[in-house]
């Protein structure tokens, strides 16, 4: 079936450091999107990305949809204790389906 | 606004018993999906539903699993007979059809068969 590769794994970072993690597919993606999950929640939105080359901030938050469409990145700058979590990149191949990468781990040392 | 809703949150079972589970997706969205995470597969989409008809089952793992959605507010994932490799945290997400990508999820139901 269709993969995403999200890296990296995992990060252990110092608070205030900025942060960039990926995802690359084989396959060409319609929408790219990023979410959060915190211990024992649901993943929850924070980015949304329609078009190829298109850069979108939410705050702290930057991702942009790779102009290949098979990419996408998400970059937070400054980071603080509360970003800790799991984050996942997900790409709509077709229809409604979302295809989910395996999840980048973030913690914070303050 | 409330998000989606699911019950239970948690869920301990002996194998073999029947195990449902439940989503009240945000009012007026015309899609809802059925997600299972767990650590070695990750997030799996198991089945859709538009306007309460079911159209991709493809990721339900067996006949074991069944999904219902009788009205646009309350969907069902059922398992009979439960088995221990069940245990997983499932999922409801459900989003509006003009920007029917953009799922949002409930906090799911932990699941355990013992």
């Amino acid at each position: 079936g269709q993969q995403l590769n999200q890296s990296p794994q995992s990060m252990f970072i110092q608070e205030g450091e900025d942060v960039s993690m990926n995802c690359t597919s084989s396959s060409i993606f319609n929408t790219w999107l990023w979410y959060k999950q915190d211990p024992g929640e649901g993943p929850v939105l924070l980015i949304a990305l329609y078009k190829a080359g298109e850069l979108t901030s939410n705050g702290r938050l930057t991702a942009q949809f790779g102009i290949t469409r098979k990419d996408s990145f998400l970059n937070i700058s400054a980071s603080i204790p509360s970003d800790v979590g799991i984050y996942f990149c997900a790409g709509q191949l077709y229809g409604n389906k979302l295809v989910f990468g395996a999840g980048t781990i973030l913690r914070v040392k303050s | 606004d409330a998000g989606v809703i699911q019950s239970p949150r948690h869920e301990v079972t002996e194998m073999g018993q029947e195990v449902t589970l439940r989503c009240k997706p945000i009012s007026g969205h015309d899609y809802l999906f059925w997600y299972r995470q767990t650590m070695m597969r990750g997030l799996e989409l198991l089945i859709y539903f538009n306007n309460n008809v079911p159209i991709d089952d493809s990721g339900m793992p067996e006949d074991r699993f069944s999904a219902k959605m009788p009205n646009a507010s309350f969907s069902t994932l059922k398992i009979q007979p439960s088995e221990p490799r069940d245990s997983a945290v499932y999922f409801c997400a459900s989003s509006l059809g003009q920007n029917k990508e953009t799922q949002y999820f409930g906090p799911g139901t932990r699941l355990l068969v013992l």
